[in-house]
């Protein structure tokens, strides 16, 4: 089955400690987005790329980077995570600007981020 | 400020029954809405999605109907299912066309049987 695979599924990681999380997809969508979810809150979009193109929303710290190395793998990256940054991360996709109106996304299960 | 916003945390319905699920937003440049539900340890998958040209969309046992006026747009599941016990998110894409999807907080829907 064609899917969206986010690794690991729990991440724990220390206090100002880089960590990356990962995200593959079999689906061949152009598309793919981060999303970052708090505790009862709505999924909040980080970035996305178009392709190689990388689109960051404005209000992204600084603090989180990202990476697409080819059309199926893309990696998140914390540089110094904080106490704050504990939070489900979503990956996403979509098929491409064809699709965007519509903008039909595909998720992964996530990975949840724990922050000591 | 939160443009989507699903201000019921919770439902609870009786199996067989209509279980309808609210959404406000703020924003006129909306243009597309959608559903996506969600499982537990699962990524939401998207359900159903009303173009902001039409007030009602209709799959199967779901309907989502859209209140221009109001900024309101409601999700109905009839008859709703055990199976159907999730937590619901409504989404909306905006006219920019930029690919980015934003989420309401999303509403906890348990039906029992």
């Amino acid at each position: 089955d064609a899917m969206v695979i986010q690794n690991p599924r729990y991440q724990v990681t220390q206090f100002g400690k880089p960590v990356t999380l990962s995200c593959s997809q079999t689906l061949n969508h152009n598309v793919m987005y981060w999303y970052q979810q708090k505790s009862s809150q709505a999924p909040k979009l980080l970035f996305h790329y178009y392709d190689k193109d990388f689109n960051n929303e404005a209000d992204t710290p600084d603090n989180f980077q990202s990476r697409r190395p080819n059309t199926s793998f893309c990696f998140l990256d914390i540089r110094s995570p904080g106490l704050g940054d504990a939070a489900m991360y979503l990956c996403a996709t979509s098929k491409g600007r064809d699709y965007l109106a519509k903008n039909i996304q595909y998720f992964g299960a996530g990975t949840r981020l724990s922050v000591l | 400020d939160q443009q989507v916003k699903q201000n019921s945390p919770s439902l609870s319905v009786q199996e067989g029954r209509i279980s309808i699920l609210n959404c406000d937003y703020t924003n006129s440049m909306f243009d597309y809405f959608l559903w996506y539900k969600k499982y537990p340890a699962e990524g939401p998958t998207f359900l159903i999605s009303i173009s902001s040209i039409k007030d009602k969309n209709e799959d199967g046992r779901f309907t989502v109907f859209l209140n221009k006026s109001a900024k309101h747009l409601s999700l109905h599941i009839v008859p709703s299912q055990p199976g159907d016990s999730a937590v619901y998110f409504c989404a909306a894409t905006p006219r920019s066309n930029t690919g980015k999807l934003i989420f309401g907080q999303g509403t906890t829907l348990q039906v029992k049987p």
